[in-house]
């Protein structure tokens, strides 16, 4: 079982709708947890951190988190063509991120 | 306040040579760590480096070393490279607080040849 998983999708929506993006993770000791954004040709940028149970906020991007179940979520809102990329599911262990493979996102105009 | 430094953006070198990569992290991140990203596995973990001190180290082979210096840069050195070093590498920066999040620099392409 890998730390951290992610359908690779492609996962594909058209201009204007909700995508939700889904990760879980292995290590139920896990505490924090981040979204990254990779451009094709590009390094990651981080989106969002999220700590706690519930939902997070910020702009388009909500970020929600279930301890218990073991798995992290992104919705963005309003999706548009540039958020068409690879979102990155990351969990902190120690002092290193692990990563999943990523879930590609075709926003479709 | 500027970002993660990596240079050279890509290199081209031949199998059995050695090539050294560095990263200037985020004034006052004091924590480095190094990342290798291949379309086949992905972004996997290297190295982790605080105050010269490597912390944490990835499942890689002694080829792949590194160091950091007291001004928090680092370097990432790979012996005898092979084919499959072929990648982009990417080094990361975080504050000394654990939970932190990772700021990546833009990487350095390698590839071997």
């Amino acid at each position: 079982q890998k730390e951290v998983e992610q359908n690779s999708g492609p996962l594909s929506v058209p201009e204007g709708a909700i995508a939700s993006l889904n990760c879980t993770y292995s290590d139920r000791g896990s505490q924090s947890f981040f979204w990254y954004r990779q451009y094709s040709g590009k390094s990651p940028e981080l989106i969002m951190s999220i700590y706690s149970n519930g939902d997070k906020e910020d702009g388009r991007f909500t970020a929600q988190l279930n301890k218990a179940s073991q798995y992290v979520s992104l919705l963005i809102r309003d999706s548009q063509p540039s958020d068409s990329a690879t979102y990155l599911c990351a969990v902190k262990r120690g002092n290193k991120l692990v990563f999943g493979a990523g879930t590609i996102l075709r926003v479709k105009s | 306040k500027a970002g993660v430094t990596q240079t050279p953006r890509y290199l081209i070198k031949t199998r059995g040579q050695q090539v050294t990569l560095s990263c200037s992290p985020i004034s006052g991140h004091r924590s480095v760590s190094w990342y290798q990203q291949t379309p086949g596995q992905g972004l996997q973990f290297l190295f982790e480096y605080f105050s010269e001190t490597q912390r944490n180290k990835g499942n890689f082979p002694g080829r792949f070393s590194g160091r950091q210096f007291s001004n928090s840069r680092s370097e990432m050195n790979v012996s005898t490279l092979e084919l499959g070093d072929s990648a982009l590498y990417l080094c990361a920066s975080s504050p000394i607080t654990g939970d932190a999040p990772l700021h990546f620099g833009n990487g350095t392409r390698l590839t071997v040849t």
